[in-house]
């Protein structure tokens, strides 16, 4: 079956622009994550969304991060006024919530974002 | 608060050797355990997991791991590592939150 998709797979952009990114979870699952991984680096937790439920922004590292879920499946990740420092490989996951704590993720390729 | 320990940045082990990726964990009450694969250019694969049960458990390619409660760690392992194991590693755990926390990757090199 499909798997968790994101686009686009590569985005450079240039300081001060704003870029969306798209995430395509695993249908049926209600959880969803965005993490952001720089190179050498474990993964960041930005978000999470959980059905209906308001997000869990804790993650975001400043105002110039925003996402939403539409209807509870694709999720977009916006970086407003993007810096030099924003670029990473942003990484989206999605999992079932049928075992409460224990399901495990499904990720996507992520995409590579790269501020000139 | 939950955290993920993992003390080796890079493990170096020869093809066919036994190969153990460690990791420990503090969390608050029962922990659910994760390990994941990340391939270069890739997103994170799941690997295998505990919830609750046998405190081995064997996952995806041929790896398992051992949870130990009064050590608090859940070891990686592989009998016989193959050149294609090559790749990094990542413990997770969750506690009481939905949202895991990620160790910082262990980077496994298998060499002919």
């Amino acid at each position: 079956g499909a798997g968790v998709s994101q686009s686009p797979s590569n985005k450079v952009t240039e300081k001060g622009k704003d870029v969306e990114l798209r995430c395509d979870p695993i249908s049926g699952h209600t959880a969803l994550y965005w993490y952001r991984q720089s190179l050498g680096q474990g993964l960041e937790f930005l978000i999470y969304f959980q059905g209906n439920s308001a997000p869990d922004k804790s993650g975001l590292p400043s105002d110039r991060f925003s996402a939403e879920r539409t209807g509870g499946s694709v999720s977009t990740l916006t970086i407003q006024r993007t810096q030099q420092e924003d670029s990473a490989v942003y990484l989206c996951a999605s999992s079932s919530s049928r075992l409460a704590g224990g399901n495990e993720q499904f990720f996507g390729p992520g995409t590579r974002l790269t501020v000139l | 608060a939950q955290s993920v320990a993992q003390p080796e940045d890079q493990v170096n082990v020869a093809e066919g050797n036994p190969l153990t990726v460690k990791c420990t964990y503090s969390v608050s009450g029962n922990p659910y355990l994760f390990w994941y694969v990340q391939y270069p250019n890739r997103g994170l694969q799941f690997l295998l997991k505990y919830i609750t049960g046998d405190n081995l458990v064997k996952g995806s390619y041929g790896f398992e791991a051992e949870f130990n409660k009064s050590q608090t760690s859940f070891h990686l392992k592989k009998p016989s590592a193959l050149v294609s194991d090559s790749a990094l590693y990542f413990c997770a755990v969750r506690g009481g939150s939905y949202i895991p926390t990620f160790g910082r990757g262990t980077s496994l090199i298998v060499h002919p």
